[in-house]
């Protein structure tokens, strides 16, 4: 059965540096999202993906963060100046369509510590 | 700002039994509902859903029952087995799509 692939599985990087975090989603998914969640926390929703833009996005998801499809396959994660509290698992997820019953397949996330 | 509230952390229960799984969420104007799985270190796995209209959806062992008045989503798991020890969460989709905190299910043998 076609994954969600993220790469890396653990990313550590220092404070103010700049990460982006990698994903492959299902080959014929058209959206495309982002999630994350801190330790002890909900799934919380970042970002969402559809023809080549935005489609929507959370108050989490601000000026700090970009998302970019460069190549047609590989969906990424940029988090410019990384903060202490943006240590988290970062989850991808891609959906054939956006309704209920097309639901989103996850990857098994980025754990991203930030020091 | 919950939209979407999964008010057990824990429940456990013994296998053969069924287990019960509850979700309630705030914003009347949500279309589906969806039950998913996490195992420690894997993303979340979809389970099943149930669209707004619709008050029931089976699936084998598991069934979601929806009641709108009472904004208020369930899931059944029966029989339950160990291997659906795992952390389930409830999830709506309007805009956006919003995740319960989660409730860490144990199947004991």
């Amino acid at each position: 059965e076609p994954e969600v692939t993220q790469t890396p599985s653990h990313q550590v990087t220092q404070m103010g540096q700049e990460v982006i975090l990698r994903c492959v989603p299902i080959s014929n998914h058209l959206y495309f999202y982002w999630y994350r969640q801190i330790l002890g926390q909900k799934v919380e929703f970042l970002v969402s993906f559809y023809n080549n833009e935005i489609s929507e996005k959370s108050e989490i998801f601000d000026d700090q963060f970009s998302v970019e499809r460069p190549d047609g396959s590989n969906f990424t994660l940029k988090i410019r100046s990384t903060k202490l509290e943006d240590s988290a698992m970062y989850f991808c997820a891609s959906s054939l369509g956006q309704l209920g019953n097309q639901p989103q397949h996850f990857g098994d996330g980025t754990r991203l510590s930030i020091l | 700002d919950q939209q979407v509230k999964q008010n057990s952390p824990s429940l456990s229960v013994q296998e053969g039994r069924i287990s019960i799984l509850n979700c309630d969420y705030t914003n009347s104007m949500f279309d589906y509902f969806l039950w998913y799985k996490k195992y420690p270190a894997e993303g979340p796995t979809f389970l099943i859903s149930i669209s707004s209209i619709k008050d029931k959806n089976e699936d084998g062992r598991f069934t979601v029952f929806l009641n709108k008045s009472a904004k208020h989503l369930s899931l059944h798991i029966v029989p339950s087995q160990p291997g659906d020890s795992a952390v389930y969460f409830c999830a709506s989709t309007g805009n956006q799509f919003y995740f319960g905190t989660g409730t860490s299910l144990t199947v004991i043998p």
